[in-house]
């Protein structure tokens, strides 16, 4: 059974520091890994997928890794801004059956002005 | 902003009660999942339905069931309410069926309050 887990749980930092939020999953029988960003009440907003095949993705200031022979993934933000500050949830979608991704509990980033 | 789309956006129901979300899925994608979100947890999946079928199922009693339409958008139905149930419900729609491993997109969600 796969499971994801997010460390720290919760991140504070000052603006412009380049930050790196944590995902590991148990499981490396995966088809992709999904970096998620979850604004208080609001639904979830996609941010980077890496693909199994894959070893990063890069969106503007975001970076995604994917490691699958450690079972991890990393988020890197690069010149954080207070705007940034939501929750952070990286999902897994596990091989076979059907298309259930697999979620961490997340991260709270908080970017202080 | 996604095409996926939830409606109502809040919800208040009394413990006993019956619920009905729904989900208009992104254009082209014919595969929708339903996810239960409780409060400082990640979302954990109800089902999904892939043209017109269930295509698995999470750990959820069979007081949650499904339906998806012709058009490929969906509802969630909940019988007999708990206070439990209490979370925000998302929908998210993928390309499925020959492209397994497509982006997922997720609607703003429904908050059900359960009193």
């Amino acid at each position: 059974k796969q499971e994801v887990t997010q460390i720290p749980a919760a991140l504070s930092v000052p603006e412009g520091e380049n930050l790196v939020l944590n995902c590991s999953f148990t499981d490396s029988a995966i088809y992709n890994l999904q970096w998620f960003r979850q604004d208080p009440g609001k639904g979830l907003t996609s941010l980077l997928l890496i693909q199994s095949s894959q070893r990063e993705q890069t969106s503007g200031r975001l970076n995604a890794s994917l490691d699958k022979s450690s079972g991890r993934s990393t988020l890197y933000i690069a010149a954080s801004q207070p705007g940034d500050s939501a929750t952070y949830l990286c999902a897994a979608l596990p091989w076979g059956g059907s298309e259930k991704l697999v979620f961490g509990k997340g991260t709270k980033l908080t970017v202080n002005p | 902003e996604t095409g996926v789309t939830q409606s109502p956006t809040h919800l208040i129901k009394t413990r006993g009660q019956q619920v009905t979300l729904r989900c208009s899925s992104q254009s082209g994608h014919n595969t929708v999942s339903w996810y239960q979100q409780a409060l400082g947890q990640g979302p954990q999946f109800i089902f999904q339905y892939y043209r017109e079928e269930e295509n698995g199922r999470g750990n959820f009693p069979p007081r949650f069931s499904g339906l998806q339409f012709p058009n490929y958008s969906s509802e969630l139905n909940v019988n007999a309410l708990e206070l439990d149930d209490s979370a925000l419900y998302l929908c998210a729609s993928s390309p499925g069926g020959g492209t397994i491993g497509g982006e997922a997109f997720f609607g703003q969600g429904t908050r059900l309050t359960v009193v």
